[in-house]
């Protein structure tokens, strides 16, 4: 159980365009997904937090506009990255953590690696 | 300020060598501490939940243990399908939207 779905696992792009990233939490609901990134060799950034219902909260220095986020529902996580350059090419990963069940692990996609050209 | 360290940074064992890796804490209430599995290019893998101090949890070479102030990975016998990198994750209890997660411990076994 708690399988989180994450699509595309990888995508090139070419400079300017925009890129959608999917996350479904599969088998549970997820009020709360979160977004991360990762360089090579480094752990895991949060990028942001994803509220299902509203708007979603970034972390510092993290560009809103340039990371579009949005929870369409209980299951779905979208982020979209708007007029990508080669800096945005990294590894994004989704997680999120079951719906009422406040002690429990977060769970990983398997993520997206990003590269724009 | 909260705060989760891992250490060592990266372990070279020989396959069958066991050894433990360490995740020390400080946080102002932990709801749970977690440990995960990360394969390159994979998301990371959950592999333990740990709610008090005094807990274990085993799967099979792995066994993680949990003091109040850091928790241990103990790999028994490790093998090279075990090397990757773990991660430990805590959640905080007064803020359950809030995990820490520390930089990792990158194993490599050889054969």
């Amino acid at each position: 159980g708690a399988v989180v779905s994450q699509h595309p696992s990888w995508v090139i792009c070419k400079s300017g365009t925009s890129v959608k990233i999917e996350c479904r939490s599969l088998d549970f609901q997820a009020t709360t997904m979160f977004w991360y990134r990762q360089f090579p060799k480094q752990s895991l950034m949060l990028m942001a937090t994803s509220n299902e219902g509203s708007k979603a909260t970034y972390e510092q220095g993290v560009e809103k506009d340039k990371f579009l986020i949005n929870h369409a529902s209980l299951t779905l996580s979208t982020l979209t990255v708007t007029s990508a350059h080669p800096e945005d090419s990294s590894f994004y990963i989704c997680s999120a953590s079951e719906t009422g069940r406040g002690y429990s692990p977060l769970h990983f996609g398997n993520g997206t690696r990003l590269t724009v050209t | 300020e909260d705060q989760v360290t891992q250490s060592p940074e990266a372990l070279r064992l020989q396959e069958g060598e066991s050894s433990s890796l360490n995740c020390s804490y400080t946080v102002s209430g932990l709801r749970g501490l977690f440990w995960y599995r990360q394969d390159p290019g994979k998301g990371p893998e959950f592999l333990f939940t740990l709610y008090s101090a005094g807990e274990e949890k085993e799967k099979e070479r792995l066994k993680a243990t949990l003091t109040k102030k850091e928790s241990f990975l103990h790999i028994t016998a490790p093998k090279p399908e075990d090397s990757a990198t773990y991660l430990c994750a805590v959640r905080l209890r007064y803020n359950f939207n809030k995990f820490y997660f520390g930089s990792g411990t990158k194993l490599n076994v050889k054969p």
